[in-house]
């Protein structure tokens, strides 16, 4: 069984240009949540999704950020016109249930 | 309300040692305690994790202490080793009265442990 899968691992974009991040949940999963992690600091929650619905998405900057989890393929997150603060690693998790949460290994976005 | 306070920030062990990194919370609304091991440049594994019914768990080397009344509970790891040297994270979570289970996570403890 195939853990939490993030692609691409390391991201570099230019500000101004769209970043589009990807996750795959483990077999089964239904439950999908985005944590941001700055540099030697902690994860941050950013948002939840299940299946075509974002459950919570109290953590997610008001503007240039969104996410979905289509019924269909992986789940989303777009930051559009990046700036340099954006630059962080992005780690998705998966869920069966909701509570017990699985990452994957993240994305490391770099903005240059 | 929502914060996780954990420490110490770095803790230095001799192999063979017990390391005891300590979480602390004030929501009693709390149910789901986590702790996850983070290795550099990887994403973090889930460890353990204890419901606020049990006062303490123990998987192999790893053990959650739980006190409820104090609302704080903390990770032992017994015989410390090399391996073991990562940052690890306490984490709460709520059960969905309010439609979410996301975690707060804490500020993390940078682990070393000396051969």
């Amino acid at each position: 069984n195939a853990g939490v899968m993030q692609n691409p691992r390391h991201l570099v974009r230019r500000r101004g240009q769209e970043a589009r991040l990807r996750c795959s949940p483990m077999k089964g999963h239904s439950h999908v949540y985005w944590y941001r992690q700055l540099p030697e600091e902690g994860l941050k929650f950013m948002v939840y999704l299940q299946k075509e619905n974002i459950i919570d998405e109290s953590g997610m900057p008001k503007e240039r950020f969104s996410a979905e989890f289509p019924k269909e393929g992986p789940s989303i997150l777009r930051i559009q016109q990046v700036v340099r603060g954006d630059s962080a690693a992005y780690f998705c998790a998966s869920s069966p249930q909701g509570q017990e949460a699985f990452f994957g290994q993240g994305t490391r976005l770099t903005v240059v | 309300q929502q914060q996780v306070k954990q420490s110490p920030q770095s803790l230095i062990v001799q192999k063979g040692g017990i390391s005891i990194i300590n979480c602390a919370y004030e929501n009693t609304a709390f149910d789901y305690f986590p702790w996850y091991q983070q290795f550099p440049g990887k994403g973090p594994a889930l460890l353990i994790a204890i419901r606020p019914d049990v006062s303490e768990k123990k998987e192999g080397r790893f053990t959650i202490s739980f006190n409820k009344s104090a609302k704080q509970f903390s990770l032992h790891i017994m015989d410390s080793q090399p391996g073991d040297s990562a940052t690890y994270f306490c984490a709460a979570s709520m059960s969905p009265t309010s439609g979410t289970y996301k975690y707060i996570f804490g500020t993390g403890t940078r682990l070393k442990v000396l051969a």
